[in-house]
């Protein structure tokens, strides 16, 4: 069971701003930077977000990450058919001694 | 060109053990944070283990005390041995590279090789 809760699906038209939501605590979000990858079935995950808000080369400005608090979000803006997938948050827990993944979000266009 | 390759998945019978290697290249695994992370059929992503380049290894409650994490910098290869294997382990199995700025922000990834606990 993931310590880091996520919407298990969001939609939206082309064109369109999605926004995903994870929720985490203290010892997790609260006190360490948040991933973010996607992943289409079938493939390797990539990663999309790292350090809360930064963009891996390659990757569009129209992924955005933030934190606030115990909580992060991953927004996805001019949404296109390309970008459904399965979407994951993913940061280090100090109590757990674990990296751990969201729940998982599917973005369906 | 950084390139990961996994090798080593196959049935196995519960309590079985199995070993899975992971072929880097265009970098080297010593230097780098280097993990295993798993997803079972029609599950999320989940992380199994990490070595950090000076040698510090960490393991999920899952697989503590079962599966060890290794890299053989003469081959370049990263390593995890699976011992005791349960049904719960079968998924396919993932090895990343942590990045130079955030270790645990994995950037590049293998195909992935499976592995199936069953009798």
């Amino acid at each position: 069971q993931s310590v880091l809760t996520q919407p298990s699906s969001a939609s939206g038209t082309p064109g369109q701003r999605v926004t995903i939501s994870c929720s985490g605590s203290r010892s997790n979000v609260g006190s360490n930077s948040v991933n973010w990858y996607r992943q289409v079935p079938g493939t390797a995950p990539k990663l999309l977000i790292y350090l809360n808000g930064q963009r891996p080369s390659g990757v569009p400005d129209r992924f955005s990450g933030s934190k606030s608090d115990s909580s992060a979000s991953l927004a996805i803006s001019g949404l296109q058919s390309e970008d459904e997938a399965d979407y994951y948050c993913a940061a280090w827990d100090d109590s757990l001694n674990a990296y751990v993944f969201g729940t998982g979000t599917t973005v369906t266009v | 060109e950084v390139l990961l390759v996994e090798t080593g998945g196959g049935l196995k019978q519960p309590r079985g053990s199995l070993r899975l290697s992971c072929s880097a290249s265009g970098f080297s695994v010593s230097i780098n944070y280097m993990a295993w992370v798993r997803q079972a059929p029609g599950k999320g992503l989940e992380w199994v283990s990490s070595k950090r380049a000076d040698g510090t290894t960490f393991y999920s409650d899952a697989v503590r005390g079962r599966f060890t994490i290794a890299r053989d910098n003469s081959r370049n290869t990263l390593s995890l041995q699976m011992n005791s294997l349960r049904a719960e382990d079968s998924a396919v199995y993932y090895c990343a590279r942590g990045t130079s700025v955030d270790e645990r922000a994995f950037d590049f990834w293998g195909q992935g090789t499976t592995v199936t606990v069953s009798s």
